[in-house]
């Protein structure tokens, strides 16, 4: 089974600096990965997604994640933070053998950002 | 293209009551699974529905039910509800043609159990 461990549940930010979370997953067969991203009393949105084509992956928001498959690490980062960028981030995996239709989520790190 | 659509956004309950609650996927999708979030247990998979079938299942009780209707329609519904069942449900859509697992999530349904 599939698993997906997002290293703080909190990670606080300076507007300007540099935004790094952490994402790592568990899985026996090559996954595919997202990062969502969740505003208050919103649902989620997808920022960027993994599906084996360049391991350097791009998305909105001036958001990127590298899959690197040897660390077992789908990490978010964003060289300078936004205030608009406060939110929740959730990072999921989805394989093959679910029809990539179910998506195993981590508890999700909650990005504060100051002024 | 109208995004998902879920209805509705909020409601408040009892122990021991039913609840429905609505999702329509963007047009086209014919996939929609549904996910409960909750401060403790995070996003957990509930179903999947496609074609009128359901696909998959998550680790749920057998309160936890749910339909699609021929216009890809969904709706879920829980049965003799607990206190604990108070969450955000969310209903997420996809487009079959894609083979990158991308979901598409609605606003979600808060439901509150007294």
């Amino acid at each position: 089974a599939q698993s997906v461990t997002q290293l703080g549940s909190h990670v606080s930010v300076s507007e300007g600096a540099l935004v790094l979370l952490r994402c790592n997953y568990s899985s026996s067969v090559p996954p595919y990965l997202f990062w969502y991203v969740q505003y208050p009393n919103q649902g989620l949105q997808l920022l960027l997604k993994y599906t084996s084509a360049a391991t350097l992956v791009k998305g909105i928001n001036g958001f990127e994640a590298e899959f690197k498959k040897s660390e077992t690490s789908f990490h978010l980062t964003k060289p300078s933070a936004h205030m608009s960028d406060a939110a929740e981030y959730f990072c999921a995996v989805t394989l093959m053998n679910s029809g990539y239709s179910t998506l195993t989520f981590g508890k999700g790190t909650m990005l504060l950002v100051s002024p | 293209k109208a995004g998902v659509t879920q209805t509705p956004r909020y409601l408040i309950k009892t122990r021991g009551q039913q609840v429905t609650l609505s999702c329509s996927p963007i047009s086209g999708h014919r996939s929609v699974s549904w996910y409960q979030q909750t401060p403790g247990q995070g996003l957990q998979f509930l179903f999947e529905y496609f074609s009128e079938t359901q696909r998959n299942k998550g680790n749920f009780p057998g309160r936890f039910s749910g339909r699609q209707f021929s216009n890809s329609r969904s709706e879920m519904n829980v049965s003799t509800l607990e206190l604990g069942d108070s969450a955000l449900y969310l209903c997420a859509s996809k487009d079959t043609g894609s083979s990158t697992g991308e979901l598409f999530f609605g606003e979600g349904s808060r439901l509150t159990v007294l």
